[in-house]
């Protein structure tokens, strides 16, 4: 399974655009790359998903280089109801998915 | 939304006892996972299964068991609770296929005394 390394923590201001990076280093062909969020106290909840290039929906965008060893995660315009845990998971549909720490976003006014 | 459901939300219990945490999930999915994260921890993955009469251990060694029966539920029972069980429990589901979408029910938080 694809190891997943991504900042223990940011901080960031209501308004802003926020980049969360996931490096994935040893991706296999047939990984997807997905994007988690979680709140205290609940179950994570699906962000947004993609294999290559560029990936957006009503909420984020994701962000994947040609070599997909990395990824993006981009939150435009972060309110206060966006600090979360974010997770970054790598694997395919056969794989059991493993959550790593994530990162702990800090939206401040 | 995701239709997956986990009862009891919270559940204090004493030393000894037996407990079953239930998880359903009415989207048909054949994949459902048990995860146990601690406050501030990251999830770790005890069970799954592929679909009925499927079962299978995960990363984390855990005393719990679980068992597949019918395709939407997946109860997962400690038969006897310690207060080394003391975590919250994420139950998931999702589809088999090339791009796996995990939903998760909202949690059990679990306290033995």
């Amino acid at each position: 399974l694809a190891k997943t390394t991504q900042p223990i923590s940011m901080d960031s201001y209501e308004g802003q655009e926020v980049n969360i990076t996931c490096s994935h280093n040893n991706i296999a062909t047939n990984d997807y790359i997905t994007w988690y969020q979680q709140f205290p106290s609940q179950g994570p909840r699906f962000i947004i998903q993609g294999y290559k290039t560029k990936v957006t929906n009503e909420v984020a965008s994701l962000f994947i280089p040609a070599d997909r060893k990395s990824s993006t995660l981009s939150l435009p315009r972060v309110s206060l109801s966006d600090t979360a845990v974010y997770y970054c998971l790598v694997g395919e549909g056969y794989s059991t998915l493993t959550f790593g720490k994530g990162t702990m976003l800090l939206v401040s006014p | 939304e995701a239709d997956i459901y986990q009862t009891p939300r919270y559940l204090v219990i004493g030393t000894g006892k037996k407990i079953t945490l239930e998880c359903s999930q009415t989207m048909g999915h054949d994949k459902m996972y048990w995860y146990q994260q601690d406050p501030g921890m990251e999830l770790h993955l005890i069970h799954y299964s592929y679909g009925v009469n499927s079962t299978e251990k995960g990363d984390l060694s855990s005393e719990s068991t679980v068992s597949r029966i019918r395709t939407e539920h997946f109860p997962l029972t400690l038969e006897s609770a310690r207060p080394s069980h003391t975590s919250q429990y994420l139950c998931a589901s999702s589809d088999v296929g090339g791009n796996e979408k995990l939903f998760f029910g909202s949690g059990t938080q679990l306290s033995v005394l």
